[in-house]
């Protein structure tokens, strides 16, 4: 049964700084990889998703990058704001659609 | 945009009370699925459906039921609702060829007391 880990559970970086999230899962035969912005007491914003063959997705600020083999995703956030103060999830989809989710790291940017 | 509403933002209900969960997405979407989050314990899968009428158990089917009716409907049903039923229940959809990503609604925070 697939397990996804993030690590930090929590995170607090000064506004500015290039911080980066990881998440680690144990099957490496996924499908894709998504990557979820959640804030207090709202439902999840998608953010990013990467399929199997691909290594990283660029949006705005954002950067995941995925490394199938090793197990691991990371999502680079460049220059952070306070507004980027949330919860991030990651979530990992096998061939049968099944989702798994990661219990998130809860990222605070102080101004 | 995808539009994934769930009726209720907060519902507070008594012990054994039968409760009802609505969700209704705008796009046509085949699947549909019901999480609840738990702190520490991330998204869990309650049920998930593929198709008018059908249902599949997730990894916490018990003390839940589910319809769908429609299409663009997707209730989550406690039968008789126990105080460890108090959670953040999240419905989401996605259409139903490959993998596709899944579009969430913004949530019901359920207290059972």
């Amino acid at each position: 049964k697939q397990e996804v880990t993030q690590i930090p559970a929590a995170l607090s970086v000064p506004e500015g700084e290039n911080l980066v999230l990881n998440c680690s899962f144990t099957d490496s035969a996924i499908y894709n990889l998504q990557w979820f912005r959640q804030d207090p007491g709202k439902g999840l914003t998608s953010l990013l998703l990467i399929q199997s063959s691909q290594r990283e997705q660029t949006s705005g600020r954002l950067n995941a990058s995925l490394d199938k083999s090793s197990g691991r995703s990371t999502l680079y956030i460049a220059a952070s704001q306070p507004g980027d103060s949330a919860t991030y999830l990651c979530a990992v989809a096998d061939n049968n659609n099944d989702m798994r989710f990661g219990a998130g790291t809860r990222l605070t940017v102080k101004p | 945009d995808v539009k994934v509403t769930q009726s209720s933002r907060y519902l507070v209900k008594r012990t054994g009370e039968k409760v009802f969960l609505e969700c209704v997405q705008d796009m046509d979407h085949e699947n549909m699925f019901w999480y609840r989050q738990d702190p520490g314990l991330g998204l869990r899968l309650i049920y998930f459906s593929y198709d008018v009428k059908m249902k599949e158990k997730g990894d916490i089917p018990e003390g839940y039921s589910v319809s769908r009716e429609k299409k663009e409907r997707f209730s989550l049903i406690l039968e008789s609702a126990s105080t460890n039923q108090t959670s953040m229940y999240l419905c989401a959809s996605s259409r139903g060829e490959g993998n596709q990503p899944q579009h969430f609604g913004d949530g019901t925070r359920l207290s059972i007391l």
